[in-house]
């Protein structure tokens, strides 16, 4: 299995501030045939289900504000909130979809300091 | 509108078996790829298994924790998917979506979740 694995677990940053948030995988997700990494970034609030911010590691789901962003290649991604708003306090998890079990980081925790 | 609604969440005691459903619309559920995922109480997300198509044989995965307990299945004519879990145990206790890929190749469409609760 691809084991993911996210730092820090929790974090505290102030309104206006940048957050960044770090994903690693224990085998690489770059899939050689299209060059594509198969990482997803997903927000989840508190009672909701969780959304889709970023797929193929950097490409912004339709509606997802700007000031999420996705990078990184290989076994290392980083999830950057450019400037945190309080709408963004969540729970935030990568996922590879490369392999079979599909699965998630063990999540991280987004506060207003 | 794409929607995906669970139901059939509740309190069963260990080792027994409850099956619960996800009733989907808004887009072409005959050709999509769905998936269960759940997460207990606090806890992160676990994937907990798929299936494809009937054009794709309607094909299953199951992660580790629940293979050989649970099976998924699917009505194309009623638009639902089917998780059947048996032989439950306390650790499945958890809130249980399903999601999708409709636009995108990552799970883009996710239910609102059914709690099922393993206790005595």
């Amino acid at each position: 299995d691809i084991v993911m694995t996210q730092s820090p677990d929790s974090l505290a940053v102030s309104l206006g501030e940048r957050a960044t948030i770090n994903c690693k995988s224990s085998q690489s997700l770059l899939y050689s045939s299209n060059n594509k990494n198969y990482l997803a970034w997903f927000q989840q609030k508190p009672g909701q289900s969780p959304k889709l911010l970023i797929y193929w590691a950097s490409t912004r789901e339709s509606g997802v504000p700007d000031r999420f962003s996705g990078s990184g290649s290989g076994t290392d991604f980083t999830l950057t909130i450019s400037s945190l708003q309080a709408e963004d306090v969540a729970v935030y998890y990568c996922q590879q979809y490369y392999g079979i079990p599909r699965t998630f980081g063990q999540g991280t925790k987004v506060e207003i300091k | 509108e794409v929607q995906l609604v669970e139901s059939g969440g509740a309190l069963i005691k260990p080792g027994g078996s409850l099956r619960i459903s996800c009733t989907a619309s808004g887009f072409s559920f005959s050709n999509a790829w769905m998936s269960w995922v759940r997460q207990a109480p606090g806890k992160g997300l676990e994937w907990v298994g798929r299936i494809n198509t009937k054009t794709d044989g309607e094909t299953t995965d199951y992660a580790a924790p629940v293979k050989g307990r649970f099976t998924i299945s699917r009505d194309d004519s009623k638009n639902t998917l089917y998780l059947q879990m048996n032989s439950l145990k306390t650790e499945d206790t958890a809130v249980y979506f399903c999601a999708t890929s409709v636009k995108v190749v990552a799970f883009d469409y996710w239910g609102q979740g059914t709690l099922v609760t393993v206790s005595s």
